[in-house]
């Protein structure tokens, strides 16, 4: 069982859409982070989320994180074609540093 | 900027030999961390470092991998003997020190194919 179920699994858009991803749990973390990961590289973080309710903007990338702490999803406008990847979610286990992570979201965006 | 460096970037290998990974953390980073990914999955933890010492084995598959930090600094995997289901990307991750945040960075990985 994933601790962290993040949906959909694969998504493929046009330019130009926009799009949410999610990361969903039964259980409270003290943050999440998002990651994108591209073919044959390793993952890049893009954002933490500590506080519930946060919202985050990176460009066109919103983040936020559910008011229990339980959720989180990922909106991106106007999507372009360098925004193709996997986008993991991860979050701390218990009260090491250990992670855990999502499946994933494979996105692909079309030109 | 300062990267998480890895070594080999690719690895094939036949069932039953050896195989070693290498991996630079970034300058300072206290903690270091191997992940095995399989294609189409998040990461898994194999063994996290604090230092020198291990703190997090418990996923680790003993009877046949190994990994050290001998001085600290940089680290190495080693697979012995390789299975065929041992095929996967090998990440290594580091980070300044736990937190709150535990904001990890990666390494470009290390494919692996067991033929």
């Amino acid at each position: 069982t994933q601790l962290l179920e993040q949906s959909p699994q694969f998504l493929s858009i046009q330019e130009g859409e926009n799009l949410t991803v999610y990361c969903n749990s039964s259980s409270v973390f003290s943050s999440l982070q998002w990651y994108r990961q591209e073919p044959g590289e390793g993952p890049v973080l893009l954002v933490t989320v500590v506080t519930g309710g946060e919202v985050k903007k990176l460009k066109r990338l919103t983040f936020q994180f559910g008011d229990a702490r339980k959720d989180s999803s990922l909106h991106i406008t106007a999507a372009q074609t360098g925004d193709t990847g996997l986008y993991l979610c991860a979050g701390p286990l218990g009260s090491g540093s250990r992670l855990t992570f999502g499946e994933g979201t494979q996105l692909t965006v079309n030109p | 900027e300062a990267e998480v460096a890895q070594s080999p970037r690719y690895k094939i290998t036949e069932k039953s030999q050896a195989v070693a990974f290498w991996c630079d953390p970034i300058s300072g980073h206290a903690t270091l961390y191997w992940y095995r990914q399989i294609l189409g999955q998040g990461p898994e933890l194999l063994v996290q470092f604090q230092d020198e010492s291990v703190v997090d084995d418990s996923q680790l598959p003993k009877d046949r991998f190994s990994a050290e930090r001998l001085k600290g600094v940089d680290s190495t995997l080693k697979i012995q003997p390789a299975e065929l289901g041992d095929s996967a990307m090998y990440l290594c991750a580091s980070s300044s020190q736990p937190g709150m945040t535990y904001e990890q960075y990666f390494g470009p990985g290390t494919r692996l194919t067991v033929t």
